[in-house]
């Protein structure tokens, strides 16, 4: 039972380049989420999916896409990468949206924009 | 959400129980109370989380004050792997779907 496993775990991109991160968890986990962590900023939500097929936006989603792939599966691309992008993206799951329903994270994707 | 405050920093000694504080004073009534830690360069780790009852887990133990505007994260027996940012956050039941981490407590466990 791994949890959340996310790739890639560093990247380096140019201004301008696309990317994909891969998010899947092996909990059998219904709703899914990305954030991003900025020094001083905390979490903040880009994007989550409560359900497969659903997707919805989160806080700071401008400049991101999601796909909910299957049930396991959730990945966020950036289709022309930007330095403001430089930061520390978690994928996260939990059983349901619901409130009593604790989120786990996986251990993140170090992205630099250049 | 309601929003929480906790001290910015705190020393416990390895192997003694580590007390991390944290006041929601504007906690409604069907507000849970999480607590998640993290440890450098790691993704954010869950402990334990409440309603209104205290709760105990393998990890720690969550003491909610009667009128639930305050609440306290035991670790029993501090280690040195539990040095780590400690973030208590309040979550609503319905339309749950983002956590306010705010800056946490940097617990340092001393040998």
């Amino acid at each position: 039972n791994a949890g959340v496993t996310q790739t890639p775990k560093f990247q380096v991109l140019k201004t301008g380049q696309s990317m994909t991160l891969q998010c899947a968890q092996d909990m059998n986990h219904n709703s899914m989420y990305w954030y991003r962590q900025d020094p001083g900023m905390g979490l903040r939500l880009i994007y989550y999916s409560a359900s497969e097929g659903t997707t919805d936006k989160g806080e700071v989603p401008n400049g991101y896409n999601v796909s909910r792939l299957n049930k396991r599966e959730f990945s966020l691309r950036l289709e022309s990468a930007a330095p403001s992008q430089t930061s520390v993206y978690f994928c996260a799951s939990s059983y349901s949206k619901s409130g009593g329903s604790p989120l786990h994270f996986g251990n993140g994707t170090r992205l630099t924009v250049t | 959400d309601a929003k929480t405050t906790q001290p910015t920093s705190m020393d416990c000694a390895e192997g003694r129980a580590a007390n991390l504080p944290c006041n929601h004073s504007t906690i409604s009534g069907n507000e849970y109370v999480y607590w998640y830690r993290q440890i450098h360069s790691q993704g954010p780790q869950y402990i334990i989380h409440g309603l209104k009852n205290n709760e105990t887990n393998e990890m720690a133990s969550l003491i909610i004050t009667e009128d639930r505007k305050s609440s306290t994260l035991i670790l029993p027996h501090a280690t040195l792997r539990d040095t780590a940012v400690y973030y208590c956050i309040v979550r609503g039941v319905t339309g749950a779907n983002n956590l306010f981490f705010g800056t946490g407590t940097r617990l340092t466990v001393i040998p």
